[in-house]
């Protein structure tokens, strides 16, 4: 079982569509972190939330941390080809980090 | 952030033969991650490893399967050991930065065991 749960598992759009991917626990964490790993590479820190009800905006990319601190969620506005990717939220777990199991992006050009 | 180096960063193995994979950190950090992930899957911790210290392995992961080494605070090696079809997986290696514990990756070692 996941501590982490995001949703959906794949999401596949058109460009200029907007997207929105979940991330769930039943956990209360410190903080969450929001990862993009492109093919090939390792994956790259987008943002990290850390007070309950925080709203942090990167460009067109939009993340929310939930008052309780168990959720979190990443809207994309008017996505690009150039979005694509795997998007993986993660939580400090006592000493390690836990990732949710990832959210596929593909948007079509 | 710190600028991380991996190699090989791919690989095409023969059944039970051994590959090393090289992390090198362009700054000195205490610990360092190695991350298992299958294909299509998320980010599986396989161990932390502390210079001066044996690496502590996650459950399901042992030190003969895969031995890790860190001679000094800015590389680290881990082996996959006798390796088989199941072991084909990129192989991440990572630091940690801040009290939010942020993540820093190598590009990653995609290994592909025939």
């Amino acid at each position: 079982t996941q501590l982490l749960e995001q949703s959906p598992q794949f999401l596949s759009i058109q460009e200029g569509e907007n997207l929105t991917v979940y991330c769930n626990s039943s956990s209360v964490f410190s903080s969450l972190q929001w990862y993009r790993q492109e093919p090939g590479e390792g994956p790259v820190l987008l943002v990290t939330v850390v007070t309950g009800g925080e709203v942090k905006k990167l460009k067109r990319l939009t993340f929310q941390f939930g008052d309780a601190r168990k959720d979190s969620s990443l809207h994309i506005t008017a996505a690009q080809p150039g979005d694509t990717g795997l998007y993986l939220c993660a939580g400090p777990n006592d000493y390690k980090l836990s990732f949710g199991a990832g959210t596929t992006v593909t948007v079509r050009a | 952030s710190a600028v991380i180096s991996q190699k090989p960063s791919r690989d095409i193995c023969q059944r039970g033969t051994s590959l090393t994979i090289q992390c090198q950190v362009d700054s000195q950090v205490t610990m360092m991650f190695w991350y298992r992930q299958q294909p299509g899957q998320s980010l599986t911790l396989i161990a932390t490893a502390n210079q001066g210290s044996e690496a502590t392995y996650e459950s399901g992961f042992v030190i003969d399967k895969f031995p890790i080494s860190r001679p000094n605070l800015t590389f680290s090696t881990l082996t996959v050991s006798n390796m088989s079809p199941e072991d084909s997986s990129i192989y991440l290696c990572s630091v940690e930065e801040g009290a939010a514990r942020e993540l820093f990756f190598g590009e990653g070692s995609r290994l592909t065991v025939l």
